[in-house]
């Protein structure tokens, strides 16, 4: 089971962008599915998308599909959510490890990336 | 997309309590369902998969079964720990859903 370490919290303006990211350790980090999740303030959990490192093999939630943009860097085992941000953009963003391949669960989360977005 | 309509939306008992909670899809999805705990200001927990797979190391007093379109998650005596959300979620096809969320709360 991979575990995952996310960056810090971020503050920007309505308008702004911002880049999280998400370091795995652990075996195979190329060869698993990373996915992201967001969740509201006080609301449920929306899956935003999901890359495989190794082959950069993208998938996204048409709820999301041209707002953010998913990337890796295998490299340095380490997933990217870039977001370009709107004031109802504040929440937490999870990025979540899949177990095996893409038709299956989430086995391992990080602890969350806490963006607030105000003017 | 499916939809997964988790009920209820919240719920009160007591530690010892046993107490269901429903996940009904929009279409058939198989075993591919996963239920997961979020604890207050913490990240989801995977709980159980394939519908009924409970997660290595999960409590035994969590069990989950399936019939037709219809899933549950059974807790069969509630310890203090437990008072949470709780989350199905699909990943029989893309977009992955998730139920609304089940807050379990102490009565």
């Amino acid at each position: 089971e991979a575990h995952l370490v996310q960056s810090g919290a971020e503050v920007r303006k309505p308008g702004e962008s911002v880049k999280i990211s998400c370091k795995g350790f652990g075996d195979s980090f190329a060869a698993s599915w990373i996915a992201w999740v967001r969740q509201k303030p006080g609301k449920g959990l929306e899956w935003m998308g999901i890359i495989l490192p190794g082959r950069s093999d993208v998938r996204y939630s048409p709820s999301f599909q041209g707002q953010v943009t998913i990337s890796a860097d295998k490299s340095i085992s380490t997933a990217y959510l870039h977001l370009g941000l709107k004031a109802p953009d504040t929440a937490i963003y999870y990025c979540a490890t899949l177990f095996g391949t893409l038709w299956s669960h989430f086995d391992s989360w990080g602890q969350g990336t806490l963006v607030t977005v105000s003017s | 997309d499916i939809q997964l309509t988790q009920s209820p939306s919240s719920l009160s008992a007591s530690v010892g309590d046993r107490v269901t909670i429903t996940c009904r899809a929009s279409q058939d999805i198989g075993s591919s369902l996963a239920w997961y705990q979020q604890s207050a200001g913490k990240a989801p927990k995977l709980l159980l998969s394939t519908a009924s797979t409970l997660e290595s190391g999960g409590p035994s007093t969590f069990s989950a079964s399936a019939s037709g379109t219809d899933y549950t998650l059974t807790i069969s005596s509630l310890q203090p720990e437990d008072f949470a959300t709780y989350y199905c979620q699909q990943y029989y096809s893309i977009p992955y859903t998730f139920g609304q969320g089940t807050k379990l709360e102490i009565k």
